[in-house]
């Protein structure tokens, strides 16, 4: 398909558990971003890969929270040891890069794994 | 720190009216700023972007002015239809690429 997509849409698990979230981005798109969305919040930043480095992690909650990106392309949210507080919508994103001081490019949303935690 | 507030509350209008959603913005004054419609479950959908030194953008329907003396960004859905009933985000760059989001004013479009 021609949009973001991510996997799973949906995942139920026990605390205390491992879980990882996958993001396909668009061709051609460099940036990708990851964000979560609790029940009737905004969106909270997560982590901003150009490539396959990360020059900003500051939305990570905490070191149980981890993310790759391989090859440019495909990359993998990693929750280790999951508490309740983490259950919400993951949302990727992908676009092209930005240019000037702030982000002027669209950003093309997959619809998130909606993460559960028992 | 940045930060984006949008009306938390619902905006009930009749079909065929103009809607008009308010984005507020403090401290950092962004470049440019985002428009996004999100369908529940769904994924956000980028609609419009204005940069600092345009006033106004149209796109059909759609209007979105960027007043940086009121640091405010004003969204306008002419002749609305049941079918623009949807949650909208402002967004706008802090510099590090990622984009901080309002969190949202739903509308809800009545036939």
């Amino acid at each position: 398909g021609a949009g973001v997509s991510q996997s799973p849409s949906n995942k139920v698990t026990e605390k205390g558990k491992d879980v990882e979230l996958r993001c396909d981005p668009i061709s051609g798109h460099t940036a990708l971003y990851w964000y979560r969305q609790s029940l009737g919040q905004g969106l909270e930043f997560l982590i901003y890969f150009q490539g396959n480095s990360a020059p900003d992690k500051s939305g990570l909650p905490s070191d149980r929270f981890s993310a790759e990106r391989t090859g440019g392309s495909v990359s993998t949210l990693t929750i280790q040891r999951t508490q309740q507080e983490d259950s919400a919508v993951y949302l990727c994103a992908s676009s092209l890069v930005s240019t000037g001081r702030d982000s002027n490019q669209p950003q093309h949303f997959g619809d998130g794994t909606r993460l559960s935690i028992l | 720190s940045q930060k984006i507030e949008q009306n938390s509350e619902a905006l009930n209008i009749q079909e065929g009216k103009t809607a008009t959603l308010t984005c507020n913005y403090t401290n950092y004054s962004p470049a440019y700023l985002q428009w996004y419609r999100q369908d529940p479950g769904r994924g956000p959908v980028f609609l419009l972007l204005i940069r600092e030194n345009e006033k106004e953008k149209r796109k059909e329907r759609l209007k979105v002015t960027f007043d940086t003396t009121l640091k405010q960004s004003l969204f306008h859905i002419t002749a609305s239809q049941p079918a623009d009933s949807a949650t909208y985000l402002c967004a706008q760059g802090t510099g590090r690429r990622a984009l901080t989001f309002g969190s949202g004013t739903r509308l809800q479009v009545q036939p």
